[in-house]
């Protein structure tokens, strides 16, 4: 079935250090989702990605979809301590019933 | 926003008891409900698909009997835990997609820890 697997599984950075998670698919994906679920918290939607080699931003963060739709990027840059959470990329696969797959989430922490 | 409330937010059982888990869209109907399953520091898994007034889709592996889902209105779907035992011991947490806006997304109810002793 569908995967989606995502890396690095925990990244710790300095407050102002730039952060990146990927996320690939093992299927060509319709679209793909990002969610951050603070310490303690449930999954909040960030932003879908559709088109082939979309690139979205929302302030210090950049969402990028491959031009394969296979795999998707989120980079944050200059990072601050509340960017503290986990990351999820979440792939939805065509004739898959409208499910999302979650990859395995990247947790983020910021020394300030 | 959108609203997805889940109650209860903390259950502790016996071994043995059925728990029942209830997710509610407050102000939107969702005719579709999503129901995972999280370890700690783990990813979401899907255990089913809860679709209102039909019988839930469930993931492979996901077994029927013990995870009992009901999606009885647009704004409520239950799971019920039944005869739990410490290997259930989970964060379960539902989602209900809002259909027709524009990304389609999934808005996450608060979750609810269950312990079974």
């Amino acid at each position: 079935g569908q995967q989606v697997m995502q890396i690095p599984q925990y990244q710790h950075v300095q407050e102002g250090e730039d952060f990146t998670t990927y996320c690939n698919s093992s299927t060509t994906l319709s679209n793909i989702q990002w969610y951050k679920q603070r310490p303690g918290g449930h999954p909040v939607f960030l932003i879908q990605l559709v088109k082939s080699g979309e690139v979205k931003k929302q302030k210090r963060l950049t969402f990028q979809f491959g031009e394969a739709k296979k795999n998707s990027s989120l980079h944050i840059t200059a990072t601050q301590t509340t960017d503290v959470g986990t990351y999820f990329c979440a792939g939805r696969g065509y004739n898959q019933g409208g499910k999302l797959i979650f990859g395995q989430g990247t947790e983020l922490s910021v020394k300030p | 926003g959108a609203v997805v409330s889940q109650h209860p937010s903390r259950v502790i059982c016996k071994s043995g008891t059925s728990v029942k888990i209830e997710c509610r869209s407050l102000d939107f109907q969702a005719t579709t409900m999503f129901w995972y399953r999280q370890f700690p520091k783990q990813s979401l898994m899907l255990m089913a698909t809860s679709n209102e007034g039909s019988k839930a889709t469930y993931e492979q592996g996901v077994e029927k009997d013990k995870f009992l889902i009901n999606h009885a209105s647009l704004t409520l779907s239950t799971l019920t835990v039944t005869s739990a035992h410490p290997e259930d011991s989970s964060f379960y947490i539902c989602s209900a997609r809002l259909s027709g806006s524009f990304y389609n997304e999934q808005f996450f109810g608060p979750g609810t820890r269950l312990t079974v002793l």
